[in-house]
């Protein structure tokens, strides 16, 4: 069985930094990993996916991933945080059907 | 440029009259899911088809059903909608069936039973 895991509820950051939100997976061979983000009364927007190509993924709106299968991590980051970047964001495995995380609410201050 | 549309986007029901969702998509994927997502949890699958394929999940309540007519259509009915019912429903397809496969989400509709 396959699992993900999203180490943060919620992270908050200043407009202007680095983010980070953590996500831990559990998978018996290499997995599909993607990162979702969801707005506000909005359906789920494909950020990036890995499928055992290249390790660090580049996303959408300057997201990267780096899957790290030693540390079995597949972390998102942004070097600088938008207002816009304010959403949910969801950490998901893909096996017979997606195992989505519990969700990181991201929040960004001015 | 719409690729997978959900209608309609906010739906408001009585406790019990039936209700049906919408969902169409122009990527021409044989694939089609429907989730539902309450409030501050991530998306539950409720099932899917593979092309006329219909794949339940075990945990779906009867009450759920669907109908995919042809390629670019997929309905959700919920045959007596209880107050228990009220989220988002997402729509989302894929190319095939395969991990690698992404799947793509519709902008979803919130239902409300009163």
């Amino acid at each position: 069985a396959q699992s993900v895991t999203q180490l943060d509820s919620h992270v908050s950051v200043s407009e202007g930094t680095p983010v980070l939100l953590r996500c831990n997976y559990s998978s018996s061979y290499s997995p599909s990993l993607f990162w979702y983000v969801q707005h506000p009364n909005k359906g789920l927007q494909l950020l990036l996916k890995y499928t055992s190509a290249a390790t660090l993924v580049k996303g959408i709106n300057g997201f990267e991933a780096e899957f790290k299968k030693s540390e079995t991590s597949f972390h998102l980051t942004k070097p600088s945080a938008h207002m816009s970047d304010a959403a949910e964001y969801f950490c998901v495995v893909r096996g017979n059907k997606l195992t989505f995380g519990t969700g990181t609410q991201l929040k960004v201050e001015l | 440029d719409a690729m997978v549309i959900q209608n309609p986007r906010y739906q408001v029901t009585q406790f019990g009259k039936p209700v049906t969702l919408s969902c169409s998509q122009t990527l021409n994927h044989n694939v089609m899911y429907w989730y539902q997502q309450k409030s501050s949890q991530a998306p539950k699958l409720l099932f899917h088809y593979y092309d006329k394929d219909f794949n339940n999940e075990a945990d779906t309540p009867d009450n759920f059903q669907s109908r995919r007519p042809n390629t670019s259509f997929c309905f959700l009915d919920i045959r007596s909608p209880g107050l228990g019912d009220a989220a988002m429903y997402l729509c989302a397809t894929s190319r095939a069936d395969a991990e690698s496969d992404t799947q793509y989400f519709g902008p979803g509709t919130r239902l409300t039973v009163l």
